[in-house]
């Protein structure tokens, strides 16, 4: 019940093209669904946010569509540009709770020029 | 602002011996995290503060793990004695507020630790 589960593990995709990484989950307490962003070397970077009163996010290139009654949520890049290779990793929180943020396992992303 | 910052930046040990890692918040920040990431897997929370307190420990491995956030500021997150299966980067996260107001975690960029 507290995991959440992402596909796919890898995913390579050309210059200008969508990217499209899923995320499950299986807590319907789960009130806070973020997406982070990882370079090698570093920290994860928050890149967008959706609460489960929304079923649409956007901001510039990268949007998060959130189905509530399926408890899935994906994010979408599109234009999708060398810069963007990186892992990302969806994360779920019982934010009410006070509970910290529950990571999936992310996806590795590879953009081709 | 300055970042959350982390030392050392890598730390190679053998098995049996103990370890410790330091984590500087962002100044201001209440909520202080250690996670621990495996290659090739997401972040795994090990313990949470708020100011100087711990919020949740449930998943931190008590028998070698310890942490301590003295004044609620700077943190410690100890391993005696350190095993093979340590082996990991361990990431502090700072927010400012609790999370039930969805404050971004901010990351460090971890301290890499093998352990031979």
């Amino acid at each position: 019940q507290q995991q959440v589960k992402q596909s796919p593990q890898s995913l390579i995709v050309q210059k200008g093209g969508i990217s499209i990484i899923n995320c499950a989950y299986e807590n319907t307490a789960f009130d806070y669904f973020p997406w982070y962003q990882q370079f090698p070397g570093k920290g994860p970077a928050l890149l967008i946010a959706i609460r489960p009163d929304v079923s649409e996010k956007k901001e510039g290139r990268f949007t998060i569509s959130f189905n509530k009654s399926a408890k899935q949520f994906s994010l979408h890049i599109m234009d999708s540009q060398p810069g963007d290779s990186a892992t990302y990793f969806c994360a779920a929180s019982w934010s009410r709770a006070g509970t910290a943020l529950i990571f999936g396992k992310g996806t590795t992303l590879s953009v081709s020029s | 602002e300055a970042g959350v910052a982390q030392s050392p930046r890598y730390k190679i040990i053998e098995k049996r011996q103990s370890v410790a890692f330091w984590c500087n918040p962002i100044s201001g920040h209440a909520t202080l995290y250690w996670y621990q990431q495996i290659l090739g897997q997401g972040p795994k929370l090990l313990i949470q503060f708020q100011n100087n307190g711990v919020v949740d420990d449930s998943q931190l491995p008590k028998d070698r793990f310890s942490a301590e956030r003295l004044k609620g500021v700077d943190s410690t997150l100890k391993i005696q004695p350190a095993k093979l299966e340590d082996s990991a980067v361990y990431l502090c996260a700072s927010s400012l507020e609790r999370p039930r107001n969805n404050s971004p975690l901010h990351f460090g960029n971890g301290t890499r630790l093998t352990v031979t």
